[in-house]
């Protein structure tokens, strides 16, 4: 069965500063897609960055960035240059083959102080 | 392209009483997916719904249950309704994943917060 974890319920981070917020993830399958978004507190859930599992290369979109590390089943979340705007909270995600649905971390809510 | 539309936004309810509630995905996307949102629980998914069968489905008693319509349109029914759920439910569309397929990004909609009291 699919889990994703977040450990950091919630993390702290000074303005212009980066950011990395953590996801293990565990599958059985070769073939599946990670995913990153955000919450804000309106409540919608904004896709951020993706990354494949053949990928080669750790996504990038932006400020944000993907550390993939297959073999830890590691997929961090890299915020550079915190903006006041970026406080939210953030969930990873993952799709495989064996369930087309996407399941969810516990989220970790990210502060940024200016 | 519209977004993910849900309707209501907001909801209070008496316990006991039954809900429905209403997502309407983006144009084109044929796969439905349903999740509650709690502080305690976190993201979890009801059931994903794929040319208006139901293809997967998340550990909820027999209480949620959900439909899709040949629109793509999906509706999601909570009976006898019980404190516990209430919590924002949300609603995701994405492109036809196919069977297998794990690129597919899903779009979300802002959400119904039910509230039980």
């Amino acid at each position: 069965a699919q889990k994703i974890t977040q450990t950091q319920p919630g993390m702290f981070v000074q303005e212009k500063e980066a950011v990395t917020l953590d996801c293990t993830y565990d599958t059985s399958d070769q073939s599946y897609g990670l995913f990153w978004y955000k919450q804000p507190s309106s409540g919608e859930m904004i896709f951020l960055i993706y990354q494949g599992s053949y990928d080669e290369q750790n996504a990038t979109e932006g400020r944000y960035s993907l550390n993939f590390q297959k073999a830890r089943k590691s997929a961090n979340l890299v915020i550079s240059a915190s903006q006041l705007g970026d406080s939210a909270m953030y969930f990873c995600a993952m799709r495989d083959r064996n369930n087309n649905d996407m399941r969810f971390g516990a989220g970790t809510r990210l502060t940024v102080k200016p | 392209k519209a977004g993910v539309t849900q309707t209501p936004r907001y909801l209070i309810k008496t316990r006991g009483q039954q809900v429905t509630l209403s997502c309407s995905p983006i144009s084109g996307h044929r796969s439905v997916s349903w999740y509650q949102q709690t502080p305690g629980q976190g993201l979890q998914f009801l059931f994903e719904y794929f040319s208006e069968t139901q293809r997967n489905k998340g550990n909820f008693p027999g209480r949620f249950s959900g439909r899709q319509f040949s629109n793509s349109r999906s509706e999601m029914n909570v009976s006898t309704l019980e404190l516990g759920d209430s919590a924002l439910y949300l609603c995701a569309s994405s492109p036809d994943p196919g069977q297998g397929a794990s690129n597919t990004e899903a779009f979300f909609g802002q959400g119904t917060r039910l509230t039980v009291v």
